[in-house]
């Protein structure tokens, strides 16, 4: 079963608000993924957690912040979000970072989110 | 310059007909993987298929194969006998690096090829 589950599927949020996207796998992987993908473009990495700890952060703004409680779980909180941040917000996992057999990452049918 | 170049923006071809999707790629690191993903209207990235740059043969799942040319930096996604569920973006992706970098870490995405299949 490679299922990546991600809620909502859908947000709508204000510039002042502050919601939370939530990722969840249970196939064991110990990498996760957060990408953003505009409308027509391909996904861009943000930001990537091996064994719960951060280990890459693409330079993404604060108004982003990402959390990983436990190894299937993980988190993007979001907070005074702009208008350009709307996107589809991809949520991806894989076996281990360095792997090389078996490296493909599976994703999540993502979060549409608009920022009004 | 791009790391992952695939030159058809769009692709139509006939139900049951084969398809190629072409994808070309830039590196000059000696242990690289190279992915096929497919992205329907609805959001989700499926994983198609991967190659590894030491494989010595081409890759296939089901209906998906990999031609993989090492020495002209090429690996085109052949679908056989297209299926009307086969409409969708399918981006070409890479990663680099061996396992002790960082940079392994990264999955580089072309721009994608939006294929129509026609009943």
């Amino acid at each position: 079963d490679t299922e990546v589950t991600q809620t909502p599927k859908h947000l709508v949020m204000g510039m002042t608000n502050k919601k939370s996207l939530k990722c969840e796998q249970h196939m064991g992987h110990r990498a996760m993924y957060w990408y953003k993908q505009k409308a027509k473009k391909p996904p861009e990495l943000m930001f990537v957690y091996s064994y719960e700890k951060l280990s890459i952060n693409e330079s993404v703004p604060s108004r982003f912040s990402p959390e990983c409680p436990n190894s299937s779980l993980l988190n993007l909180h979001l907070h005074a979000l702009q208008p350009e941040d709307s996107a589809l917000y991809l949520c991806a996992s894989s076996l281990d970072v360095s792997r090389t057999h078996k490296p493909e990452q599976y994703f999540g049918a993502g979060t549409r989110l608009s920022v009004l | 310059a791009q790391k992952i170049t695939q030159t058809q923006p769009g692709m139509f071809v006939q139900e049951k007909e084969a398809v190629t999707l072409d994808c070309t790629y830039d590196t000059s690191d000696q242990s690289y993987g190279l992915f096929w993903y497919k992205q329907p209207s609805s959001g989700e990235m499926i994983f198609l298929i991967y190659q590894g740059s030491y494989d010595e043969q081409n890759a296939t799942e089901g209906r998906y194969s990999l031609n993989f040319q090492k020495a002209r930096k090429s690996a085109n996604l052949v679908i056989s006998a297209s299926q009307l569920g086969d409409s969708a973006m399918y981006f070409c992706a890479m990663r680099e690096g061996t396992p002790l970098l960082r940079s392994n870490y990264k999955l580089t995405f072309g721009k994608g090829t939006l294929l129509t299949v026609n009943p």
